[in-house]
């Protein structure tokens, strides 16, 4: 069973405020991952991590950082935020499958981010 | 084009009725997933495939990797299998997922 979290679920903000989006995962894997996903569309990857003090961005250009001190938590923030930031933001981390060498992805619940 | 495509990308379907979703791709891949999200819900992970077929409940996917094509069948479809089905791949060149468009599905009682 997978363990990972974020918080907050839902938050609605107003435009110019620094907000921070927390994900954690109690599994011990290095490789992680946020996506965002507007409704009804696509998972975009917007960052990831393969392990503490390494962070990259992805495919869709973000205006968003990410911090990787610990293992366990890679936060996500947005230092002013703007209606077009408004999407789901999904953080995921993956481990490789012994025996196989493909990785597997683990979702936490997602943040709902609403900008006003 | 795409790396990886999905068809249908809407599909409504009766309760009890047999169900199949595709999922075709490009690249060279060490597996393929089957995702499933629920409205305002996370993602869970259906399956995980690098070959052959695997079964879970009503649930089957199967991989023909010659053919980079998988599918996900639903048998005796229920409403409560709404979602949207989200086919991935890891591929051979990177860590990161790739993945379809999804396929949005509804069961109606």
């Amino acid at each position: 069973e997978a363990d990972i979290y974020q918080t907050p679920r839902y938050l609605v903000i107003g435009t110019g405020k620094k907000i921070t989006l927390e994900c954690s995962q109690t599994m011990g894997h290095d490789k992680m991952y946020w996506y965002q996903q507007d409704p009804g569309m696509e998972l975009h990857l917007i960052h990831y991590s393969y392990g503490v003090n390494s962070t990259e961005k992805g495919d869709l250009s973000s205006e968003s950082t990410v911090s990787r001190i610990r293992t366990e938590h890679f936060p996500l923030t947005l230092e002013s935020a703007r209606p077009s930031h408004t999407s789901q933001y999904l953080c995921a981390s993956s481990r490789q499958k012994p025996g196989t060498g493909a990785y597997e992805q683990y979702f936490g619940p997602g943040t709902r981010l609403t900008v006003t | 084009k795409n790396e990886v495509e999905q068809s249908p990308q809407n599909l409504t379907a009766q309760e009890g009725e047999f169900i199949t979703i595709n999922c075709s791709y490009s690249v060279g891949i060490s597996a393929l997933h089957w995702l499933q999200q629920h409205p305002g819900g996370g993602i869970v992970s259906l399956f995980m495939l690098s070959s052959g077929k695997k079964k879970h409940g009503r649930l089957i996917a199967t991989i023909n990797i010659q053919e980079k094509h998988s599918s996900l069948h639903i048998t005796a479809s229920h409403p409560r299998d709404s979602a949207v089905y989200i086919c991935a791949v890891s591929p051979y060149y990177g860590q990161n997922f790739v993945f379809g468009p999804g396929t949005r599905l509804s069961v109606l009682p």
